[in-house]
């Protein structure tokens, strides 16, 4: 079964340092996004960034960035230069294929401070 | 170009009554998805809806619970009978297309309380 690890509840960066927020998957599918989403106290998921499975390459938005290690099963998001409205809930999510639609599976998230 | 939208933001019932969800989905997006959140964990899947089918309801309570997204109009969760575990956010989310490349784009969630 295809599961999504979030294992830091919480987390704290002080503004303008780096933080990298962790996530682990298992699945036996060979073809899959994975996307990292922020949910701020007004409640909206936004976002932040996604990754193929296909690619090598890890992606990277502006200040956000992942380490994608396929081997490992690991997807972490690296937040640079934090900035005080980087503080919410951070969300890994995995998408696959299931009889011939796609379905999202959210860790539980982490939640992000930023000390000023 | 309007995101999701949701309504209500929130919305309060006593146990027994119904309750009413409604989302838009972003202009163009034909795809929509109902999640539940409850405080402090993640997104949990409830059912995948193209217009006028229901794709996926695996994640849907056998009971109680049902979901439409007419022709026209916005998407409906409906929950018969609420029962106090059902306060939770319920966020709908939508997309162009089922493929595996296009994102959700989710809307600001509808908190609903049971009293």
């Amino acid at each position: 079964a295809q599961t999504v690890t979030q294992s830091q509840p919480e987390m704290s960066v002080q503004e303008a340092e780096t933080v990298t927020l962790s996530c682990t998957y298992d699945t036996s599918e060979s073809d899959y996004y994975l996307f990292w989403y922020k949910q701020p106290p007004s409640r909206q998921m936004i976002l932040v960034i996604r990754q193929e499975a296909y690619k090598q390459q890890n992606a990277t938005e502006n200040r956000f960035s992942v380490n994608f290690q396929k081997a490992a099963k690991s997807f972490s998001l690296k937040i640079s230069d934090s900035q005080l409205g980087d503080a919410a809930m951070y969300f890994c999510a995995y998408r696959f294929s299931t009889s011939g639609t796609y379905k999202y599976i959210f860790g539980t998230g982490t939640r992000l401070k930023v000390l000023a | 170009n309007a995101g999701v939208m949701q309504n209500p933001r929130h919305l309060v019932r006593r146990r027994g009554q119904e309750a009413r969800l409604r989302c838009s989905p972003m202009k163009g997006h034909s795809h929509v998805y109902w999640y539940r959140q409850l405080p402090e964990e993640g997104l949990k899947f409830m059912v995948y809806l193209q217009k006028e089918n229901i794709i996926d309801e695996s994640g849907m309570p056998k009971e109680r619970f049902s979901a439409e997204f007419p022709k026209e109009g916005p998407s409906i969760l409906r929950i018969q009978q609420v029962v106090r575990g059902d306060s939770a956010a319920y966020f709908c989310a939508s997309s162009r297309s089922g493929g595996r490349e296009s994102p959700l784009h989710f809307g600001n969630g509808t908190r609903l309380t049971v009293t």
